[in-house]
């Protein structure tokens, strides 16, 4: 059984920049959801997607946007770049519903210089 | 709203000593409740889940009960070992206004010999 895959595992960027993260669901999972982790805190939800369409979101602005693919794979986009947005980002892949466990990769460390 | 809070760390215990990591949370619906664990070097992983009133979540020694009445989901063991040193998340899901999921700050355990 393949895990969660991300790439890239480490990523520079400077503010006013766009970037994109990608993100490989665990076989046999159809939801992807996304999350922003800053440094000993724990992970903030951003969104969900399931079938393709926006499931759910944190509260993050509209410049967070997602895409997810037919084969369950994940995209987050992150437009105008903030210092702020400095952070681990965490994909987590698993079933549809509230009552199934969420799988995580081990990241993406994007840096905003 | 939706939140999640847990006792600040770090925690310090000696090998074999009981483990209390308290819980609460605030939510809109009827959440389900998970404890998640994150090893030195290792992902986000699942350690255990609830999902209705009553219910016990049980993995590796440690056990949470879903206590509605209290908003409580807190996590035990009764002997834990210098393995069990990680940092712990609680969190809910819930699909009341979309699929959100809520994390606690973390609480890092240190178990010593």
């Amino acid at each position: 059984e393949t895990g969660v895959t991300q790439s890239p595992t480490h990523l520079i960027k400077t503010r006013g920049q766009q970037v994109t993260l990608r993100c490989s669901s665990q076989s046999g999972h159809n939801t992807v959801s996304w999350y922003q982790q800053a440094l000993g805190q724990g992970p903030q939800f951003i969104f969900q997607y399931y079938r393709e369409e926006e499931n759910g979101r944190g509260n993050f602005p509209p410049r967070f946007s997602g895409l997810q693919f037919p084969n369950y794979s994940s995209e987050l986009n992150v437009n105008a770049l903030e210092l702020d947005d400095s952070a681990l980002y965490l994909c987590a892949s698993s079933s549809e519903g509230r009552d199934q466990p969420q799988h995580f990769g081990d990241g993406t460390r994007l840096s905003i210089l | 709203g939706n939140s999640v809070t847990q006792m600040e760390g770090p925690v310090t215990l000696s090998e074999e000593a009981f483990l209390t990591i308290n819980c609460t949370y605030t939510a809109t619906g009827y959440p389900s409740l998970f404890w998640y664990v994150q090893y030195p070097g290792e992902g986000l992983q699942l350690l255990l889940k609830a999902t209705k009133a009553d219910d016990k979540g049980s993995n590796k020694g440690f056990e949470a009960t879903y206590r509605k009445e209290t908003t409580s989901f807190h996590l035990e063991k009764g002997s834990v070992q210098v393995s069990d040193s990680a940092v712990y998340f609680c969190a809910l899901t819930t699909n009341t206004g979309g699929f959100k999921t809520i994390f606690g700050a973390g609480t890092r355990l240190f178990v010593k010999a």
